[in-house]
């Protein structure tokens, strides 16, 4: 079985710029969920969704980052506009009803 | 929120030896899982724990639900160079319902096995 796909795996762009991270969750799967890993911080949640449904947002970090859930089968977290302390690898998960997450391979990302 | 202490940060050991790392946290806890990291990939869950006391293996590791529900640890058994890695303990968010559909993570622990 395919496994959560991220798009793209890396992305550089200098700061000011728009910045679309993609991510296709497995198949049946009902919760997506967006992860930043630094260094610094670990890993820290941004958003997760419920049948396309965003649950919470808390862990987005501003205004700048923003998810959306248009279908079952596709998400995106968007940047804009970017900085250079939003350099991290972004990762995305799924799982179905109360089960472990599943995650993709991330999107390491930096900002010039 | 809660928080997980997850120790050590990081271990250098010899290719054969076991390993062991393990992980607190403030509040109970009614799920514990421990992912693994490679290199330039995503996390990968290796165990989940679902009861208290609970020890479960998977091959080489094994893993354990402390009685107290506020810890749990991991063992790696005979380390192999493809052990290295980055390994996570996490439990739910929501510690009343124990779901593990929001997870918290702990800060990891660097495991590299020498030849």
């Amino acid at each position: 079985d395919a496994g959560v796909i991220q798009s793209p795996r890396h992305e550089v762009t200098e700061m000011g710029q728009e910045v679309t991270l993609r991510c296709k969750p497995i198949s049946g799967h009902d919760y997506l969920f967006w992860y930043r890993q630094t260094m610094m911080r670990g890993l820290e949640l941004l958003i997760y969704f419920n049948n396309n449904v965003p649950i919470d947002d808390s862990g987005m970090p501003e205004d700048r980052f923003s998810a959306k859930m248009p279908n079952a089968s596709f998400s995106t977290l968007k940047i804009q506009p970017s900085e250079p302390r939003d350099s991290a690898v972004y990762f995305c998960a799924s799982s179905f009803f109360n089960q472990p997450q599943h995650f993709g391979d991330g999107t390491r990302l930096s900002i010039l | 929120g809660q928080q997980l202490n997850q120790s050590p940060q990081s271990m250098f050991i010899q290719e054969g030896e076991d390993v062991s790392m393990n992980c607190t946290s403030s509040s109970i806890f009614n799920t514990w899982l421990w992912y693994k990291q490679d290199p330039g990939e995503g996390p990968v869950l290796l165990i989940a724990l679902y009861k208290a006391g609970e020890l479960t293996s998977n091959g080489r590791l094994t893993a354990q639900f402390g009685i107290t529900r506020k810890d749990s640890f991991l063992n790696i058994s005979a380390s192999i160079p493809s052990d290295v890695g980055i390994y996570f303990c996490a439990g739910p968010v929501d510690i009343s319902s124990g779901s593990a559909r929001q997870l918290t993570f702990g800060s990891g622990t660097q495991l590299t096995v020498l030849p």
